[in-house]
């Protein structure tokens, strides 16, 4: 059964500082990969995914992430962060283009000024 | 644009009491689901469906019920609730024939278990 592990339950930074929110899989078959964000009291949002193809995804408000098979990990970046970027940031992963996805246990991310 | 409706946004129950929780979906995915997010552990897969008349169990089942009658709603029903399953919980829809496998969610429904 696959797993996902987000190895950073909170990650604080300042404005305007690069960030990396890492994440890392377990699956024996083909997956597609994907980050999801919550701000506060809302619903999650899909931020990118990575189906197949170029393993560099770019999303949403600048963020981007790379997929990388031989480490199993999908790491989020986004070389400049903003105050609104402060929120919850969930990993998540399905086999086979299966519709069950497996989310991680999210990292909070607060950008300070 | 509705997308994923669900209600009540908040609800306080007494432990023993049952409740059902509405998903209402209109954009004519087959596939729903119902998460719990607690605390520190994520988002747990409760039930789901791919079709009318067909649900299945996912991580955490237990005390919760689901029916499917049609392609638009997909109800958690609580039997009798314990202090448990207080938690936020989240519906979430996607096609299955061309989809790309991105999940909808709803806004969340706060349940508190006394």
């Amino acid at each position: 059964a696959q797993s996902v592990t987000q190895l950073d339950s909170q990650v604080p930074v300042f404005e305007e500082a690069p960030v990396e929110l890492r994440c890392n899989y377990s699956s024996s078959v083909s997956v597609y990969l994907f980050w999801y964000v919550q701000y506060p009291n809302q619903g999650l949002q899909l931020l990118l995914k990575y189906l197949s193809g170029s393993t560099l995804v770019k999303g949403i408000n600048g963020f981007e992430a790379e997929f990388n098979k031989s480490q199993t990990s999908f790491h989020l970046r986004k070389p400049s962060v903003h105050i609104s970027d402060t929120a919850e940031y969930f990993c998540a992963v399905s086999e086979g283009g299966s519709e069950k996805l497996v989310f991680g246990k999210g990292t909070k991310l607060t950008v300070n000024p | 644009n509705a997308g994923v409706t669900q209600t009540p946004k908040f609800q306080v129950l007494k432990t023993g009491q049952s409740m059902t929780l509405q998903c209402a979906q209109d954009m004519n995915h087959e596939y729903m689901s119902w998460y719990r997010q607690d605390p520190g552990m994520g988002l747990r897969l409760i039930h789901y469906s791919v079709g009318a008349g067909i649900t299945d169990q996912g991580e955490v089942p237990n005390g919760y019920n689901v029916s499917r009658s049609t392609t638009e709603d997909f109800p958690l029903r609580l039997l009798s609730a314990a202090p448990s399953q207080t938690s936020v919980y989240f519906c979430a829809s996607t096609a299955v024939l061309g989809g790309t496998g991105e999940l909808f969610f709803g806004e969340g429904s706060r349940l508190t278990v006394l």
